[in-house]
């Protein structure tokens, strides 16, 4: 069964904190990997998909196919990142299978 | 930057009635999706569409439910007989390569 599990619901830390939001996976096959993030009372935004191996707004997730792990990492914390975090799978079909979230909360 | 629009934001209708939840893609998307969110739950997947003809779908989206393309441009989510349970925030995406999807901002439907 295609399944990705965010253990923590929320994650709070002070500015200029490193973080380290966790995504774990199954799934029997090569997944396509993504984070979403949907800030107050805005749209679920595409942050960065495992595939194109880039960084954005200074955050970088790498695939661990060993731990079956994408954990999205941030040297320091902004203000601004504080929002709602979504990891989603995609296997071989179209949909998105996505976890139940993670809310980051930066306090200056 | 175009941006997938979704209307109405906020619809509430009674238990039995029939719903029609409206998308406007960007217009080169090729994939078009519905996912739902239960209040204090997961995105979940309904239906994806390609071709004009639906893709794939999931358990949720059962008879009661239905998509349609019929102009070229909006995409409707439809549900004939609503229930309680039908409650959610409804989120329509599309994109241009498969499982590419960006978001709509959702239309948060209310059953009473």
């Amino acid at each position: 069964a295609q399944r990705v599990t965010q253990p923590e619901k929320l994650l709070s830390v002070f500015k200029g904190a490193p973080v380290e939001l966790k995504c774990n996976y199954s799934y029997s096959g090569s997944p396509e990997l993504f984070w979403y993030v949907q800030y107050s009372r805005q749209r679920l935004q595409l942050l960065l998909r495992h595939i194109s191996r880039e960084s954005i707004k200074g955050f970088t997730a790498d695939l661990n196919k060993g731990e079956t792990s994408f954990h999205l990492k941030k040297p320091f914390a902004q203000e601004e990142d504080s929002a709602m975090y979504y990891c989603a799978l995609a296997g071989n079909t179209d949909k998105l299978i996505f976890g139940t979230g993670t809310r980051l909360q930066v306090f200056p | 930057e175009p941006e997938v629009t979704q209307t109405p934001s906020h619809q509430v209708t009674q238990m039995g009635q029939e719903v029609i939840l409206r998308c406007v893609p960007i217009s080169n998307h090729l994939y078009f999706y519905w996912y739902r969110q239960i209040l204090g739950q997961k995105v979940e997947f309904l239906v994806s569409f390609y071709n004009n003809e639906i893709s794939e779908k999931s358990e949720i989206f059962d008879d009661q439910f239905s998509v349609e393309r019929p102009d070229g441009s909006n995409f409707t989510l439809k549900i004939r007989s609503t229930k309680l349970e039908d409650s959610a925030m409804y989120f329509c995406a599309g994109g241009v390569m498969r499982t590419e999807a960006f978001f709509g901002q959702g239309t948060r439907l209310t059953v009473v």
